[in-house]
């Protein structure tokens, strides 16, 4: 069975800091990753995707990926109170139905 | 086209009864999801169909789910004799595939969430 593993949180930063969340996978087939993210009472928000080992950059998002060791994180820079939601990372495998991890809570405290 | 739409948003229901929710994905994408989604976890799949064929249904779900996507377009899930851990946000995605390649983003409606008393 394909898992993805997050920690569930809460994960705290002060307004500014950089937030690192974290994902690791168990499908070594694995070819799409996704971070969306996930407001109280809202449905989930694709913010970015990567495909290629290494990293990729969109504004103050930054999703990096090491396939070696299956794991996917994504970085938050200059963090604000808004950035306070549930992160799902979700993984991809050859059939592209993608898995959901349970999500990690942020909390960008002022 | 704004995006991926449900209805009802909300629904409350008494055990036994039945349920149908419908979704209405972006028009071009020929991709459409189910996903169940309970407080603490992420969204559980349920079943998808490309175009207007059924292709995967999760082993977890039960005899009492159905789903159905008539002409490719909207799709309906109905939930026959609700129990109360049926009680959840039903969610409904959609993506446009392109042959030969690995893209698969889901783009998601804002889910209807059903209560069984």
């Amino acid at each position: 069975q394909k898992e993805v593993e997050q920690n569930s949180g809460p994960l705290s930063v002060p307004e500014g800091a950089i937030a690192s969340l974290n994902c690791t996978y168990s499908d070594r087939g694995s070819q799409s990753f996704f971070w969306y993210r996930q407001y109280s009472g809202k449905s989930p928000e694709l913010i970015m995707f990567i495909y290629s080992n290494g990293d990729k950059e969109d504004g103050r998002f930054t999703a990096q990926l090491n396939k070696a060791s299956q794991y996917v994180s994504l970085l938050i820079r200059d963090s604000q109170p808004s950035d306070s939601a549930t992160y799902l990372c979700a993984v991809g495998g050859g059939s592209y139905i993608p898995t959901f991890g349970r999500g990690t809570s942020l909390i960008v405290h002022p | 086209d704004t995006g991926v739409s449900q209805d009802p948003r909300h629904k409350i229901t008494k055990r036994g009864q039945n349920v149908t929710f419908r979704c209405d994905p972006i028009s071009e994408h020929n991709r459409l999801y189910w996903y169940r989604q309970t407080l603490g976890q992420g969204p559980e799949f349920l079943t998808y169909f490309q175009n207007e064929a059924q292709l995967e249904k999760s082993r977890l779900l039960s005899d009492r789910f159905s789903a159905e996507r008539p002409k490719g377009s909207f799709s309906t899930l109905e939930i026959q004799r609700t129990e109360q851990g049926d009680s959840a946000m039903y969610l409904c995605a959609s993506s446009l595939e392109v042959r030969d390649t690995s893209y698969n983003e889901q783009f998601f409606g804002p889910g209807t969430r059903l209560t069984v008393l």
